[in-house]
């Protein structure tokens, strides 16, 4: 596998239910990110990691919860979610945080929320 | 003050044509201004980038012109092929925070 990769690619779950999805880059990079894609809208950043620690949490219900192991991994985990929480979630990594990074995505995991 | 307006929404451009998509911003403090790529299916990607020091730089068919005065920045195919048909998205990013703020995208649609 190279670049971002992630799992599952469809998902789709009751509000009941708990979920994770999972990132994982190959790319040797410290910093992660989770974004929400949805329609006609702009990309919005979640969550930012970088060297396992989180640096950003742009204003996330708690109802998503990430976690990152280490420096290749990144999860999202799901619990009670709504419908309008369906949307593309994309994974990203880069080199650092210092800016001026490009950031690589992964093909996102497509969540329908019933 | 931290939005990127992106437009069109969506373009549609015969081959061979040039593709067009503008951007504007209001923080002066952004300082670095990609623009990404998407093809259906798949994650953005990187496609070509600034920074507010120059007004133009150009890879192959693709040109982003900067207007650092009028805050503004745009996206210009030229030669368009119906492999660019993609949604683009501009961005913006304040130094060193690596966190981008994105535009809304732009479907463009390069019909043969």
């Amino acid at each position: 596998e190279t670049g971002v990769t992630q799992t599952p690619r469809h998902l789709v779950m009751g509000m009941t239910n708990k979920k994770s999805l999972k990132c994982e880059q190959h790319l040797g990079h410290n910093a992660m990110y989770w974004y929400k894609q949805s329609a006609k809208k702009p990309l919005e950043l979640m969550f930012v990691y970088n060297f396992k620690e989180q640096t950003e949490n742009n204003s996330v219900p708690s109802r998503f919860s990430p976690e990152c192991p280490n420096s290749s991994h990144l999860f999202l985990h799901l619990h009670t979610l709504q419908p309008e929480d369906s949307a593309l979630y994309l994974c990203a990594s880069s080199q650092g945080t210092g800016g001026l990074e490009t950031q690589y995505f992964g093909p996102g995991t497509r969540l329908l929320v019933l | 003050q931290q939005q990127v307006k992106q437009s069109p929404q969506s373009l549609i451009v015969q081959k061979g044509g040039i593709s067009i998509i503008n951007c504007a911003y209001e923080n002066t403090a952004f300082d670095y201004f990609p623009w990404y790529q998407q093809f259906p299916g798949k994650g953005p990607a990187l496609l070509i980038a600034i920074r507010p020091d120059v007004s133009e730089k150009k890879e192959g068919r693709f040109t982003i012109s900067f207007n650092k005065s009028a805050k503004q920045f745009s996206l210009h195919i030229m030669d368009s092929q119906p492999g660019d048909s993609a949604t683009y998205f501009c961005a913006a990013e304040t130094g060193g925070y690596n966190k981008l703020i994105f535009g809304a995208g732009t479907r463009l649609a390069v019909h043969p």
